[in-house]
């Protein structure tokens, strides 16, 4: 089945970076696009950015544009998502998701919770 | 960017009502449009798709319609293990965007 499991939780300080992975498995891992998320506590979902594992080829929210990097290893079927310039209000839940066409975020991985802190 | 609009944002329901919640969209989207359902501690899952479409092994008694602005997500009878945060979400354009949810608690 379908699997996109996420890495652990990470707790950093301001002006830092964080690097979150999503391990695909249970399907052709460049066939499909990985989006990102994330949900700050008690909020709604803020769509991040898509990245294809086959091309490469990636687009981000404007809001994220400028500090966001979205990447992939096809070597072991994971998709990484970095956001550098880390704030407190950056403190969230982060997902990763596979888009199918027409049927859209139909896997979903387990969630980071990244916690910046001083 | 499109704007999702949820009403209503809380909604107190018993088990066994009919429950219906709204969803429009700033502009038009077309069917392009998910929802999802989401419990504490828990990713969203995907409900209907493209509008009225039921995602394989999502319960009958949710059903999705509309088209263009303004989108329903119906609960035709509700049952305990539907007490959750629904989200509605455009897929008709860049960037993807999310309605704020919309909470079923017990009444």
């Amino acid at each position: 089945q379908v699997q996109l499991v996420q890495s652990g939780a990470e707790v950093k300080k301001p002006g830092a970076s964080v690097k979150v992975s999503c391990k695909a498995s249970g399907y052709t891992f460049g066939s499909y696009d990985i989006n990102w998320v994330r949900q700050a506590a008690g909020q709604g979902l803020e769509w991040m950015g898509w990245m294809n594992p086959n091309s490469g080829n990636t687009g981000y929210s404007e809001k994220f544009q400028a500090r966001v990097s979205m990447t992939r290893d096809n070597s072991i079927t994971t998709a990484f998502m970095e956001l550098s310039g880390l704030q407190s209000d950056d403190t969230a839940i982060y997902y990763c998701m596979r888009r199918l066409p027409e049927l859209e975020f139909d896997s979903w991985g387990q969630g980071t919770l990244v916690t910046v802190s001083s | 960017d499109i704007q999702m609009t949820q009403s209503p944002s809380t909604l107190s329901a018993s088990i066994g009502d009919r429950v219906t919640i709204t969803c429009r969209a700033s502009q038009s989207i077309s069917s392009w449009l998910a929802w999802y359902q989401q419990k504490p501690g828990k990713a969203p899952k995907l409900l209907i798709y493209k509008a009225s479409n039921l995602e394989s092994g999502v319960p009958s008694r949710f059903s999705g319609s509309g088209s263009g602005t303004e989108f329903t997500l119906t609960f035709s009878c509700l049952q305990p293990d539907d007490f959750a945060i629904y989200t509605c979400q455009q897929y008709d354009s860049y960037p993807r965007t999310f309605g704020q949810g919309t909470s079923v608690e017990v009444k």
